[in-house]
């Protein structure tokens, strides 16, 4: 099983809809989860951290679900500029220094 | 802010050619990073330095080497280049430690072998 598993996508919204998906993750011990996010072959770039008791950042709010092993984003008022592949990202504990990435989730917002 | 730059930036190698590939990062960040990104795959670590002076192998180290040459650069070397190792190449840094510090990434560099 993977450590962390995304579905692929793509989520297709129109400009202005609100878009959610999840991520799992198999190592219970995991701990320090982030969202980043990667523009058609540029660099992966940090989202936001997810905190134990969810977080928001502007248009953008992250949830974790420890219970079952998930992690969310929801992406509210959708841009155009939004369009892009979402990371899933999460320090499994197997070694203090190493990240696990998700192969991404892909969200287009049509005009 | 430079952040973390990678050169170069696009690289054609035949098979059996060496080449090395650079990263240097003006954050003081302890630990470096090589990661290697394939069409529908997450990054794969290729090898990592927790901090100046230590590296370790990743999950896919095969066919590559490293080296930490001081605190701010991490290269990363093919000594016999095959076609399996076209891929996108990431170098990422971070402060270290305790796995709760997030990774910045280099702008990447594109490597076919022919």
């Amino acid at each position: 099983r993977k450590e962390v598993e995304q579905d692929p996508g793509p989520f297709n919204v129109p400009e202005g809809a609100t878009v959610a998906f999840n991520c799992t993750y198999s190592n219970s011990a995991s701990q320090s989860f982030f969202w980043y996010r990667q523009d058609c072959r540029k660099e992966p770039k940090l989202l936001m951290s997810v905190y134990s008791s969810g977080n928001e950042d502007g248009r953008f709010t992250a949830q974790l679900n420890r219970a079952s092993q998930y992690i969310s984003l929801l992406i509210r008022d959708s841009k155009l500029s939004d369009s892009a592949t979402y990371l899933c990202v999460v320090n499994p504990r197997t070694n203090d220094y190493k990240l696990s990435f998700g192969a991404g989730t892909t969200v287009t917002v049509r005009a | 802010n430079a952040g973390v730059t990678q050169t170069p930036k696009f690289q054609v190698l035949k098979t059996g050619q060496s080449m090395t590939l650079q990263c240097a990062q003006d954050m003081n960040h302890n630990s470096m990073y090589w990661y290697r990104q394939d069409p529908g795959m997450g990054l794969r670590l290729i090898y990592y330095s927790a901090s100046e002076g230590t590296t370790d192998k990743g999950e896919v180290p095969n066919g590559y080497n490293v080296s930490r040459l001081n605190k701010r650069e991490f290269s990363l070397r093919l000594e016999s280049a095959a076609p399996s190792q076209t891929s996108v190449y990431f170098c990422a840094s971070s402060e270290g430690g305790r796995g709760n510090q997030p990774q910045h990434f280099g702008d990447g560099t594109r490597l076919s072998i022919l």
